[in-house]
């Protein structure tokens, strides 16, 4: 069975700074891995998908990586803000799994203190 | 419409009974899913359409949990004789058809759920 381990669970920065978000699993045969943000209350929002064949994916200030081989991907936010405190939660899909069956992670809380 | 909407947004019920909650998926998106999320816990995976029909229902509970979609786009799931431990939020999404599709999710804000 897939395990999605997050770690840190919850992590609190000053504005500005770095984040990177840890995300591991235990079976590498995966089809992608996608890294979502939740608000309080509020549902998932898409930030960054990786397809199993590719290393990284980028979109702005957000940089997310893929090591199949050692079951981990890392979400980077550059220069913090405030308005980027949420969870943050990874995501896998197994090639064994029927598509869209996604095992998730707990997720890593996040604060950005002003 | 925009967006993946669900409804209701919050609902209160008594343990025993019966509850219905909707998920309208994006337009043109054929598959669709229902995941539920307990408090502090990532979202766990219940059932999944692709058109009409359930596709893998793996993830449903037990046989108190039903879900169908039967025209292809609305899809309501049904929790009969409901119990405390069914309380959480019930997220709904959809992603495209098969044929050139990234496997991108787009879930909506789900309906929570509290059975006292």
């Amino acid at each position: 069975k897939q395990e999605v381990t997050q770690i840190p669970a919850a992590l609190s920065v000053p504005e500005g700074e770095n984040l990177v978000l840890n995300c591991s699993f235990t079976d590498s045969a995966i089809y992608n891995l996608q890294w979502f943000r939740q608000d309080p209350g509020k549902g998932l929002t898409s930030l960054l998908l990786i397809q199993s064949s590719q290393r990284e994916q980028t979109s702005g200030r957000l940089n997310a990586s893929l090591d199949k081989s050692s079951g981990r991907s890392t979400l980077y936010i550059a220069a913090s803000q405030p308005g980027d405190s949420a969870t943050y939660l990874c995501a896998v899909g197994l090639t064994t799994d029927s598509w869209g069956k996604l095992q998730f992670g707990a997720g890593t809380q996040v604060v950005v203190t002003p | 419409g925009a967006g993946v909407s669900q409804t209701p947004s919050n609902k209160v019920t008594e343990k025993g009974k019966y509850v219905e909650l909707r998920c309208d998926p994006i337009s043109g998106h054929t598959a669709l899913y229902w995941y539920r999320q307990s408090l502090g816990q990532g979202p766990e995976f219940l059932i999944y359409f692709q058109g009409t029909g359930a596709a893998d229902d793996s993830g449903l509970p037990n046989d108190r949990f039903f879900a169908v979609r039967p025209e292809g786009s609305v899809s309501t799931l049904k929790i009969q004789r409901t119990e405390r431990g069914d309380s959480a939020v019930y997220l709904c999404a959809s992603s495209q058809p098969l044929a050139g599709n990234t496997g991108e999710l787009f879930f909506g804000e789900g309906s929570r759920l509290t059975v006292l």
